[in-house]
């Protein structure tokens, strides 16, 4: 079993929605938790970073962590043609300690 | 603030020659961590360095690569005898020790 699991999409949405992506994971040593979009042929980008549950929102994008449930979201609204992305989600035990990615989701937002 | 910057951005290497990838992290920034990405794949740890030292390297094959991180200078990626299964993109991250960490452009090595 992966430690993170992330589902690959393709996912495809039209310009204006709200776009909803998640991750489960399965080691509850987790601690610290990253949202990055990578575009193609591109380095990952940090978009969000949380610690611990709970959200937080900037700008149109919003991260939520459920530790409970060992699952983590990324909400973007109002998605934008400029959003399409891959998007992977990533996380880690300590602040020093490796990042374990997810095979990422790759969304593409129609005008 | 420069970003990560990695180089070559482009690498192509015969079979059996050794390929070296360099990255220099964002100024500040003291810990250093390698990724290898293959086609439609997610990032697969590798290393990760602080200055002069190896923290932990349980993700890098146990032949034919290595990873150093000295005092002065880039970190390199070392690895001799490259094989076709050797192409990808191999990432580099930067840290100053706090949880974020940044990803330069990349690497991209095919091996021909």
């Amino acid at each position: 079993q992966k430690e993170v699991e992330q589902d690959p999409g393709p996912l495809s949405v039209p310009e204006g929605a709200i776009v909803s992506l998640n991750c489960t994971y399965s080691n509850s040593a987790f601690q610290y938790f990253m949202w990055y979009r990578q575009y193609s042929r591109k380095g990952p980008e940090l978009l969000m970073y949380t610690y611990s549950s709970g959200n937080k929102e900037d700008g149109r994008f919003t991260a939520q962590v459920d530790k409970s449930s060992k699952y983590i979201s990324l909400f973007i609204r109002d998605s934008q043609p400029s959003d399409s992305a891959t998007y992977l989600c990533a996380m880690r035990e300590t602040s020093g300690s490796r990042l374990t990615f997810g095979e990422g989701t790759q969304l593409t937002v129609n005008p | 603030n420069a970003g990560v910057m990695q180089n070559p951005r482009h690498l192509v290497r015969r079979r059996g020659q050794e390929a070296r990838l360099r990255c220099s992290p964002m100024k500040g920034h003291s810990h250093v961590y390698w990724y290898r990405q293959l086609p439609e794949e997610g990032l697969k740890f590798m290393v990760y360095l602080q200055k002069e030292n190896i923290i932990d390297e349980s993700g890098m094959p146990k032949e034919r690569f290595s990873a150093e991180f000295p005092k002065e200078g880039p970190s390199i990626l070392r690895i001799q005898q490259v094989v076709r299964g050797d192409s990808a993109a191999y990432f580099c991250a930067s840290s100053p020790g706090t949880p974020e960490a940044f990803f330069g452009q990349g690497t991209r090595l095919t091996v021909v």
